[in-house]
């Protein structure tokens, strides 16, 4: 069964750069599929923002500037997310999620609160 | 980037009627590229319905997907109590780039 998991600091200053890690079970990030995060605001709803190939490949929200990178360690089986010089707005729920390159989140995380605060 | 517009925003039902949901895209999206997502409280999405009318593993047939080009719908036939949460669509487009309805929140009546 897979199974991913998000892991990282609750709270990150503002101006400085969140990062978070998710770690897959149940399934070899090198057997395929794209892995990607999705985070939601406090009450509000879901937005994409980049996933990975095991080959390194990456693709992002451009709404996002530039500030996000997504790297992978498949002699782990897990995938990390860097978002840089954050602020209030980037407080969320962020999940990592598994899927084709294709439309659907097929597998996900349970989350993870982040909150941007001094 | 197609924005999708999910309505109506809250839609209040008792157990046992039937759910009709709304997504609509502002531009055509590929029936093999929209999918439907029920997430409750404190819980991550999961999926329900997959290139617009497949159902995912695991669940009820009471739950089904149809529409095409910019028009989708997702019917829950007979609403159990589990069901009252929040339903977003999503889609995939080309760059590529993934997105997401604002939500209907199904509420008990």
């Amino acid at each position: 069964q897979v199974q991913l998991r998000e892991s990282g600091p609750g709270l990150v200053k503002p101006s400085e750069t969140l990062s978070l890690t998710c770690a897959v079970s149940g399934y070899s990030i090198t057997a395929g599929y794209y892995w990607g995060w999705i985070r939601q605001p406090p009450r509000k709803g879901l937005e994409w923002i980049g996933s990975i190939f095991h080959s390194g490949s990456t693709y992002f929200n451009p709404s996002f500037n530039g500030r996000v990178t997504i790297s992978v360690d498949t002699s782990k089986d897990q995938y990390s997310l860097k978002l840089t010089s954050v602020t209030a707005a980037d407080t969320a729920v962020y999940y990592c999620a598994r899927h084709p390159i294709v439309a659907r989140f097929e597998y996900w995380g349970q989350g993870i609160q982040v909150t941007v605060s001094s | 980037e197609i924005v999708l517009t999910q309505s109506p925003g809250t839609l209040s039902l008792s157990p046992g009627e039937r759910a009709t949901l709304s997504c609509r895209a502002s531009q055509s999206v590929s029936s093999s590229y929209l999918t439907w997502y029920q997430q409750k409280p404190g819980q991550a999405p999961r999926l329900l319905i997959y290139g617009a009318s497949s159902r995912a593993t695991g669940i009820p047939d009471r739950f089904s997907g149809s529409g095409s080009g910019t028009d989708f719908t997702l019917t829950i036939s007979r609403l159990e109590p589990e069901d009252f949460a929040v339903y977003y669509c999503q889609q995939y487009g080309s760059s590529p780039m993934y997105t997401f309805g604002q939500g209907t929140k199904l509420e008990i009546k």
